[in-house]
């Protein structure tokens, strides 16, 4: 089992939609959790970090359920601009990543 | 304020020849990691530095080497490039923990073994 799994998509919405992804984690031990943007061809750049209690910058909203082992990306009011691929990662010693293989969302006029 | 720069941008190379990619980082970072990334598998570690003059091996270091002679540059070598090793390689950097610092990623380079 791979230690962060994504559904690849693609996610096609059209232009104001919510659409919400999930990754699954399998290291219970993990602490840190990450949500990082990458547009096509580009470097990944880090969108939000996932607090325990939640957290919600604008029309993102990033969740934890350690529970579960999930975290989740929601997206309101989605833009032309929110197209790309969204990686989740968690973070080992040394600040080092383990990134899930990203989930491509496409949103349409 | 350049960030992490990575050069050569794109390089093809042919079975067996080596080459070395030069990450460059002007943020004073401590920590400085190299990543490759192949379609449908995400980034995966190569290696990593925590400090000048240090190195150590992530999760795929096989066919690298790396090494860290300043602390704002950190080198990824090919000694004898496979086609396997056809990816897109990305730096990046981050400050010190204990807490976490976002890491910053350069441009990525694009290398084709053949």
């Amino acid at each position: 089992r791979k230690e962060v799994e994504q559904d690849p998509g693609p996610f096609n919405v059209p232009e104001g939609a919510t659409v919400a992804f999930n990754c699954t984690y399998s290291n219970s031990a993990s602490q840190s959790f990450f949500w990082y943007r990458q547009d096509c061809r580009k470097e990944p750049k880090l969108l939000m970090s996932v607090y325990s209690s939640g957290n919600e910058d604008g029309r993102f909203t990033a969740q934890l359920n350690r529970a579960s082992q999930y975290i989740s990306l929601l997206i309101r009011d989605s833009k032309l601009s929110d197209s790309a691929t969204y990686l989740c990662a968690l973070s080992g010693g040394y600040n080092k990543l383990i990134f899930g293989a990203g989930t491509r969302l496409a949103v349409h006029p | 304020n350049a960030g992490v720069t990575q050069t050569p941008k794109f390089r093809v190379l042919k079975t067996g020849q080596s080459m070395t990619l030069l990450c460059a980082q002007d943020m004073n970072h401590e920590y400085m990691y190299w990543y490759r990334q192949d379609p449908g598998m995400g980034l995966r570690l190569i290696h990593y530095s925590v400090g000048e003059g240090t190195t150590a091996k992530g999760e795929v270091p096989d066919g690298y080497n790396v090494s860290r002679l300043k602390k704002q540059n950190f080198l990824l070598g090919l000694e004898s490039a496979a086609p396997s090793q056809t990816s897109v390689y990305f730096c990046a950097s981050s400050q010190n923990p204990p807490s976490y610092n976002e890491q910053f990623f350069g441009p990525g380079t694009r290398l084709t073994v053949l």
